[in-house]
């Protein structure tokens, strides 16, 4: 059964802090996704990473794929309080359609 | 430019009611997913289809539990008989092929059973 674990499980900083959080698995993906939930909504999709050591920026957020394809993390640099929710992992096994979900990680920047 | 959308969003069945759920990919998508998500828990994969057909139910228990993707119109996730444990959030999610591609999601339903 693959797993993907995430860490922390919950991380409280203040505004201006850097963070990195991390997805980590002993199975290979084909891909890996990242996605940020807030209460109520349903997950939205930040990036995809396909290739092993791929690094993507989405402004204040770095992606980063291992070179194995088992595990990626993701880094807030001067966070926000508007980064506050649930950052999500999902990865996709090699030749599958069915998405595997991290255990996830709540982020509350506090202003 | 519609995304994914679902409704009700919050759906309320007194036990041994049935449950119906409804998903309405993104333009353009051929592909549905249903995840179920418990409080303060990941979501889980439950079932994923095509037009008219299930590709992958293996995530839906066998009984009380079943999907459609029909020619026309949404997808339904319908839940027989409903039980307290059933009480979850359902999201769908749809994506234009396969092979681990990019699934967007719906806001969910939050179906509470009394």
């Amino acid at each position: 059964t693959q797993l993907l674990e995430q860490s922390p499980q919950f991380l409280s900083i203040q505004e201006g802090e850097n963070l990195t959080v991390y997805c980590n698995s002993s199975s290979v993906f084909s891909s890996l996704q990242w996605y940020r939930q807030e209460p109520g909504e349903g997950p939205v999709l930040l990036v995809t990473v396909v290739t092993g050591g791929e690094v993507k920026k989405l402004k204040r957020l770095t992606f980063q794929f291992g070179d194995a394809r088992k595990d990626s993390s993701l880094h807030i640099t001067a966070a926000q309080p508007g980064d506050t929710g649930l950052y999500l992992c999902a990865g996709a096994a090699p030749g599958t359609y069915k998405y595997i979900f991290g255990t996830g990680t709540r982020l509350k920047v506090l202003a | 430019n519609a995304g994914v959308m679902q409704n009700p969003r919050h759906l309320v069945r007194r036990r041994g009611q049935e449950a119906r759920l409804r998903c309405s990919p993104m333009k353009g998508h051929s592909h549905v997913y249903w995840y179920r998500q418990l409080p303060e828990e990941g979501l889980k994969f439950m079932v994923y289809l095509q037009k008219e057909n299930i590709i992958d139910e293996s995530g839906m228990p066998k009984e009380r539990f079943s999907a459609e993707f029909p020619k026309e119109g949404p997808s339904i996730l319908r839940i027989q008989q409903v039980v307290r444990g059933d009480s979850a959030a359902y999201f769908c999610a749809s994506s234009s092929g396969t092979g681990g591609g990019p699934q967007y999601f719906g806001p969910g339903t939050r179906l509470l059973v009394l």
